[in-house]
């Protein structure tokens, strides 16, 4: 069965403290993305990656960072966390072949800034 | 530049009766279409797709979605609701021209299935 795991499920932190979620998935899939989704907004893409070591901005890139090491992990990255930052973070992965193929949500993060 | 509508924040139904949660899409190229759900506190679940061929496509948990391409819809459907159906539905999108498997997805639909 395909599996996307995230670090933590619950996360509160402070203000202008550096947060890591980390994200790993067991499918081998070269496409890895990370969201935020917001009550009444959907899901908004922050970032995605197509191969280790390679990221592309999403819609909300602004106050995040990437970083993908090797291919099953795929971590966001809050430099400074801000109170507007508080949200429900999604992790997703897929196979490449020009979108045809679901992505793979794990169980997400809630994190609150302080 | 690709977008996804769902029009209704909630839809209400009583258990037994046939759901429908609406969904329009604009792209350029052909659409790929997704429906997704979201029990509480939990990731999104893939539940079916369009990529081509025939327009009604068959789903998981006996839902069905039609797509509609003179409406640019794909309307989620199940003959008859369950209680269990109760929860936050996703349509997305993403376009035949892109090779980055990126989606774009609506902003929620919730679905309230009284008994």
């Amino acid at each position: 069965d395909v599996k996307v795991t995230q670090s933590s499920r619950y996360l509160v932190k402070r203000t202008g403290e550096k947060v890591f979620l980390e994200c790993v998935q067991d499918m081998d899939h070269e496409n890895m993305f990370w969201y935020r989704q917001d009550p009444g907004l959907g899901l908004r893409l922050i970032y995605f990656s197509y191969d280790v070591k390679m990221k592309e901005k999403g819609d909300i890139p602004e106050g995040y960072s990437v970083s993908r090491e090797k291919k099953e992990r795929f971590s966001l990255i809050l430099e400074s966390a801000s109170t507007n930052q508080t949200s429900m973070y999604l992790c997703a992965s897929s196979t490449p072949y020009r979108g045809l193929n679901e992505q793979y949500f794990g169980p997400g993060t809630r994190l609150t800034v302080t | 530049a690709q977008s996804v509508a769902q029009p209704e924040d909630q839809v209400n139904v009583a258990e037994g009766n046939p759901l429908t949660v609406k969904c329009t899409y604009s792209v350029s190229g052909n659409p790929y279409l997704f429906w997704y759900v979201q029990y509480p506190n939990r990731g999104l679940q893939f539940l079916l797709k369009y990529i081509t061929g025939d327009n009604l496509v068959k789903g998981s948990y006996g839902f069905e979605a039609e797509f509609n391409k003179s409406q640019t819809s794909f309307h989620l459907k199940k003959p008859s609701a369950l209680v269990s159906d109760s929860a936050l539905y996703f349509c997305a999108v993403s376009s035949g021209s892109s090779n980055t498997g990126k989606l774009i997805f609506g902003q929620g639909t919730t679905l309230q299935v009284k008994p």
